[in-house]
């Protein structure tokens, strides 16, 4: 158990749908990170947050968007879902901001249907 | 453009062997690098980490070694247990110059280490 928690486990939804995935992250760390893996591909980093503040981003659709809160959880907002965006969403966390350990939570399975 | 690769999709060792499982880079600005390990319905765990001012870090029966000039790193896992059986991921960040903790991974290598 990493202590980076996530839910929904899984998620079956629409396309055209809005979904929200939560991660928390363990506890006295700092930054939070979300990734994608989808089918036979490595995992692709989507977006970083260090307290509170967005501190780098990457091949992240304009149609999903992160936030982390004041008690630096973090969601994951995916909207106009397609297809194509059927994947695995992890989530990891670390103690800095900078080059750390991330330790990763189970994942959420998105499938769009 | 994949930054990180790790050509061999698969691995098969006998228990008790070596396992050596290989990584390149193409971005010279990376200089700190990670291997994970994922089992089915889990998330990666972290196994092994170095900086580009080592070319070896060793823990336990887990060595990684850096190979700078060669842009390459490997894993070596000896003794190698059937509970090894994973996927192994190689990821790569470029700390120094991004001040982030962005990871690039590479595709992962599936290894399968037979009683």
């Amino acid at each position: 158990d990493s202590g980076v928690t996530q839910t929904p486990k899984h998620l079956i939804t629409a396309t055209g749908q809005r979904v929200t995935l939560r991660c928390s992250p363990r506890s006295g760390d700092l930054s939070v990170y979300w990734y994608q893996q989808s089918l036979d591909q490595g995992l692709q980093f989507l977006i970083q947050y260090y307290n509170g503040e967005e501190r780098a981003k990457g091949n992240i659709l304009e149609r999903f968007s992160a936030q982390q809160f004041p008690d630096l959880h973090s969601e994951l907002n995916l909207s106009s879902l397609e297809l194509g965006d059927s994947a695995l969403y992890f989530c990891a966390s670390s103690v800095g901001g900078g080059t750390y350990e991330q330790f990763f939570g189970p994942g959420t399975r998105l499938t769009v249907l | 453009d994949q930054q990180v690769k790790q050509n061999s999709p698969s691995l098969s060792v006998q228990e008790g062997r070596i396992s050596i499982l290989n990584c390149d880079y193409t971005n010279s600005m990376f200089d700190y690098f990670l291997w994970y390990k994922k089992y089915p319905a889990e998330g990666p765990t972290f196994l092994i980490s170095i900086s580009s001012i080592k070319d070896k870090n060793e823990d336990g029966r887990f060595t990684v070694f850096l190979n700078k000039s060669a842009k390459h790193l490997s894993l070596h896992i000896v003794p190698s247990q059937p509970g090894d059986s994973a996927v192994y991921f190689c990821a790569a960040s470029a700390h120094r110059s991004s001040n982030t903790g962005k990871l690039i991974f590479g595709q992962g290598t599936t290894l399968q280490v037979k009683p």
